[in-house]
C-alpha cells in the first residue's frame, strides 16, 4: 500500500460546481498535512495546510479525519483557474525529510 | 527574484555521462531539499539538508547520485553515469525552518522551476 494515495481523476467539473478530493495515508504516526497545487509543467506550490480542526481558506476548505486516516480539499464554486493538479503531503512526527507526496489528482474545470 | 532558482531548465545528456543540477534557495532558508517528478508521478524524496547537520540521504536512488550543499546555501546534485531511467525533472525546494525545529506548519517549501533532465 502507497504511503499517500490520491484518485488521479481527472475531475471534470463545470464552473460554478463544487468538488471535493480525498487523499488517504497509510501512517498513523502522520502529524503534519498539508495540499500543494502544480499547474502543468510548473512547480508545486503550497495550498493550504491542514489543522486537526479544520479549516478554511475562501473558497477552499481542508479537513482531516484521523480515525480514518484521510484528508479531504473542497473547493467550492470552482473558477477555471482552479484547473491544476492537487498534491496531497504527508510528513511523519513533523520531520522535514519525510514529507511524502501523493501523486496528485487533476482537476479540470471547463465552461 | 527572491524564490528558489534551478540551473540549467532543461538538460539533455547522453547515457553515461555525469551531470550536475544547481539549486539557489532564497537567502535565509536553512532548509533545502531535492525531489525528482518522473511523468504522471508524484514527487520522489532525494536528499534534504539542514543547517550544518548531516543530510539525510535515504531517498537517493543509488551511489551513481550525490549532493552538495557549500556554505549552507547553493546546492548541487550530481549524477554519474546517467541512465535513461535518470530523465525526469528534478525539483529543489527549501524552507525557512525555526532554529530547534525540523519542521513547522509556518515553513512550507518553495519550489524551484525545476531542471528537466532528458537522457538519451
Amino acid at each position: 500500500r502507497k504511503e499517500v494515495e490520491q484518485d488521479p481523476g481527472p475531475f471534470n467539473v463545470p464552473e460554478g460546481a463544487t468538488v471535493a478530493f480525498n487523499c488517504t495515508y497509510s501512517n498513523s504516526a502522520s502529524q503534519s498535512f498539508f495540499w500543494y497545487r502544480q499547474d502543468c509543467r510548473k512547480e508545486p506550490k503550497l495550498l493550504m495546510s491542514v489543522y486537526s480542526s479544520g479549516n478554511e481558506d475562501g473558497r477552499f476548505t481542508a479537513q482531516l479525519n484521523r480515525a480514518s486516516q484521510y484528508i479531504s480539499l473542497l473547493i467550492r464554486d470552482s473558477k477555471l483557474s482552479d484547473s491544476a493538479t492537487y498534491l496531497c503531503v504527508v510528513s511523519v512526527t513533523g520531520t522535514a525529510s519525510k514529507l511524502t507526496f501523493g501523486t496528485g489528482t487533476r482537476l479540470q474545470v471547463t465552461l | 527574484g527572491a524564490g528558489v532558482s534551478q540551473s540549467p531548465s532543461n538538460k539533455v545528456t547522453e547515457k553515461g555521462k555525469d551531470v550536475e543540477l544547481r539549486c539557489d534557495p532564497i537567502s535565509g532558508h536553512t532548509a533545502l531539499y531535492w525531489y525528482r517528478q518522473s511523468l504522471g508521478q508524484g514527487l520522489e524524496f532525494l536528499i534534504y539538508f539542514q543547517g550544518n547537520s548531516a543530510p539525510d540521504k535515504s531517498g537517493l536512488p543509488s551511489d551513481r547520485f550525490s549532493a552538495e550543499r557549500t556554505g549552507g546555501s547553493v546546492s548541487t546534485l550530481t549524477i554519474q553515469r546517467t541512465q535513461q531511467e535518470d530523465s525526469a525533472v528534478y525539483l529543489c525546494a527549501s524552507s525557512l525552518s525555526p532554529s530547534g525545529q525540523a519542521f513547522s506548519y509556518n515553513s512550507p517549501l518553495h519550489f524551484g522551476n525545476g531542471t528537466r533532465l532528458t537522457v538519451t
